[in-house]
């Protein structure tokens, strides 16, 4: 069967760095998606990762292994306003999406 | 705003109810989709409409019930739903349903609760 693996919870504190992972198991790989969902608040689209390396936008960067089967969302400069869930999300063969659970990030001062 | 708006926010309904959920997106997309969220789950995809027909349907009970007047309007009808049904039902567009298909704009969702 197709998976997406990323931790349930993280907490991490305000103006710190915090990686968020992804492992990915799918029939097919056509890119790695991921969203930011505040609570209450629709998911909003973050990166996009088709070949392997570091994408960089702004304070928050996405990398990829296929080889590995592996994702990051890298956050610097942690602001409060970064409290949400981070969901990571692969294309598969298919061209359907395939969901992990989401990554609760809880920002501390 | 996502360009993308969902009615209502919030809705209690019982298990004999009929009600309706609206989606309307103002980005000139040419598919739209409904997901299911539930609290610690993945999201789950309902159905997919691309070019306003129905291309996707993962086996989601008859109690819900989809329509796609145009490609700007999504509805979800739901009927005789069952506690379990209770979650954030999402509504998403992107440009087309295809390669590029992963960057979805999502509505605010309809918060759904059966007593």
């Amino acid at each position: 069967g197709q998976n997406i693996d990323q931790p349930t919870e993280m907490t991490a504190t305000e103006g710190a760095i915090v990686q968020i992972n992804c492992t990915y198991q799918t029939s097919g790989f056509n890119g790695l998606f991921w969203y930011q969902q505040h609570a209450g608040e629709a998911p909003t689209f973050l990166s996009y990762n088709v070949l392997d390396g570091l994408e960089e936008k702004g304070r928050f960067s996405s990398f990829l292994s296929r080889s590995k089967g592996y994702s990051y969302l890298l956050l610097k400069e942690l602001q409060m306003k970064d409290s949400a869930s981070y969901l990571c999300a692969v294309l598969d063969s298919n061209y359907q999406l395939i969901w992990g659970a989401g990554t609760k990030l809880i920002i501390k001062p | 705003e996502t360009g993308v708006t969902q009615t209502p926010r919030h809705l209690v309904m019982g298990m004999t109810n009929k009600k309706s959920l609206k989606c309307e997106q103002h980005l000139g997309h040419n598919a739209m989709y409904w997901y299911k969220q539930s609290a610690k789950k993945p999201l789950e995809l309902m159905f997919v409409y691309s070019l306003e027909e129905r291309v996707e349907n993962n086996s989601v009970p008859s109690r819900f019930s989809p329509e796609c007047p145009n490609s700007s309007h999504l509805f979800l009808h739901l009927h005789t739903l069952q506690p379990e049904d209770s979650a954030l039902y999402l509504c998403a567009s992107s440009q087309a349903h295809d390669r590029v298909s992963g960057e979805l704009f999502f509505g605010e969702g309809s918060r759904l609760t059966v007593l």
